[in-house]
């Protein structure tokens, strides 16, 4: 089974800090995701990767930057935590290979910023 | 810009009966999922749908792809407790696996 692991699943932080999420995945899976949740609105991508050192700004990537300097591990990072950054986090992985594969999701890390 | 809309965002039901979910979405795309969410829980793959007409089942869980209406449907038959969760559609318009994602529609089946 492919295992997506992000790093906490509950984090508290003052607005103004820096903020590093950190997601790990088991499967040799190409591309990587980030997602914010919130309720009423779905999952909205903020980032992908496709590679390493790769990457792609998703629908709303403003405030926030990503890293991926392994295939396997995929950061995304909040320069400065504003209030508005409050959310659920998902972290995601697909291969490329053949056909069309799903994402497979981590469990979430609710981040709320005071 | 693709925009999902799923209805109804809630829906609550009794056991044993029958409900359709509803995903509509504004571009043209042959590749559709569907995801079941648990409270606190991450995302889980249900169906994907990858041509017009797709029909795919799994229990009580039924989902289709009608292309040409930019819309795909998720049938609920005979409700029971478990299968209360929060559904997502999501479209891929651009083959690179980039996914739009529905608003979601959160079920609770009542004894």
């Amino acid at each position: 089974d492919v295992k997506v692991t992000q790093s906490s699943r509950y984090l508290v932080k003052r607005t103004g800090e820096k903020v590093f999420l950190e997601c790990v995945q088991d499967m040799d899976h190409e591309n990587m995701f980030w997602y914010r949740q919130d309720p009423g609105l779905g999952l909205r991508l903020i980032y992908f990767s496709y590679d390493v050192k790769m990457k792609e700004k998703g629908d709303i990537p403003e405030g926030y930057s990503v890293s991926r300097e392994k295939k396997e591990r995929f950061s995304l990072i909040l320069e400065s935590a504003s209030t508005n950054q409050t959310s659920m986090y998902l972290c995601a992985s697909s291969s490329i290979g053949t056909g069309y594969q799903p994402q497979h999701f981590g469990d979430g890390t609710r981040l709320s910023i005071l | 810009e693709l925009k999902v809309e799923q209805n109804p965002l809630f829906l609550s039901m009794q056991e044993g009966k029958n409900y359709t979910i509803y995903c509509n979405y504004s571009t043209t795309s042959d590749r559709l999922y569907w995801y079941r969410q648990d409270p606190g829980k991450s995302l889980e793959s249900l169906f994907v749908l990858l041509s017009n007409g797709a029909v795919k089942q799994e229990g009580r869980l039924m989902a289709s792809l009608d292309t040409k209406a930019r819309l795909s449907t998720l049938h609920i038959t005979a409700a029971v407790h478990d299968l209360s969760a929060t559904y997502f559609c999501a479209v891929d318009i651009n083959a690179g696996n980039m996914l739009t994602f529905g608003g979601g529609t959160r079920l609770m089946v009542k004894p």
